[in-house]
């Protein structure tokens, strides 16, 4: 079956400190893969996305590209702000006939200090 | 265009009961998938709707069933509540344009006494 593994966190960072945020993962077929953000008290918000192989998804400063060699999607921003502290999940779909099914991972938990 | 709503946002139960939870779809979305989130389990599928039509299921027990109307908006039922169920319960939509994209609802959250 699917399965997403993220870094364990939590993830305590200076403003405009790197950020890196490991995401793999094991899927049949050819999956879609994503990183969603969630704020306190909030649903989650899609951050970005890649649906096939060397696609880089970015939004807000995020980048991450899907490696299908190290099947890896992991997330990284040059310069993170206190505005970012959230709980980010890596997640993905296999499609075909996983209608409306993602699997996430366990997601991690950032934290930045001015 | 409006986001996913969910309601209640908040419920509180006690164990035995059965609780309904409701979710409208982005206009124009007529796929809503429902997931549970625990601080122990993380975030889980529990199924997904299409067209008035369960087209998936996670592994959760059958007291966890679902239904979609017309109209898409879609709800969803608990029976014989347990301390276990306790839990943020987030829908999703997505449309037939674009269905691996999920947007997801504000959640409700439903804690078992």
């Amino acid at each position: 079956g699917n399965s997403v593994t993220q870094m364990e966190g939590p993830v305590t960072l200076s403003e405009e400190a790197f950020l890196t945020i490991n995401c793999t993962y094991t899927a049949t077929g050819y999956p879609s893969l994503f990183w969603y953000v969630q704020y306190p008290g909030e649903g989650l918000q899609l951050l970005l996305k890649a649906t096939k192989a060397d696609d880089k998804g970015s939004n807000k400063g995020f980048e991450a590209t899907y490696r299908k060699e190290t099947t890896s999607f992991h997330l990284e921003k040059g310069s993170v702000q206190v505005s970012d502290s959230a709980v980010y999940f890596c997640a993905l779909t296999s499609g075909g006939t996983s209608y409306g099914k993602l699997t996430f991972g366990q997601g991690t938990i950032l934290t930045v200090h001015p | 265009k409006a986001g996913v709503t969910q309601t209640p946002r908040y419920l509180i139960k006690t164990r035995g009961q059965q609780v309904t939870l409701s979710c409208s779809p982005i206009s124009g979305h007529r796929s809503v998938s429902w997931y549970q989130q625990t601080p122990g389990q993380g975030l889980q599928f529990l199924f997904e709707y299409f067209s008035e039509t369960q087209r998936n299921k996670g592994n959760f027990p059958g007291r966890f069933s679902g239904r979609q109307f017309s109209n898409s908006r879609s709800e969803m039922n608990v029976s014989t509540l347990e301390l276990g169920d306790s839990a943020l319960y987030l829908c999703a939509s997505s449309s037939t344009s674009s269905p691996n994209e999920q947007f997801f609802g504000p959640g409700t959250r439903l804690t078992v006494l």
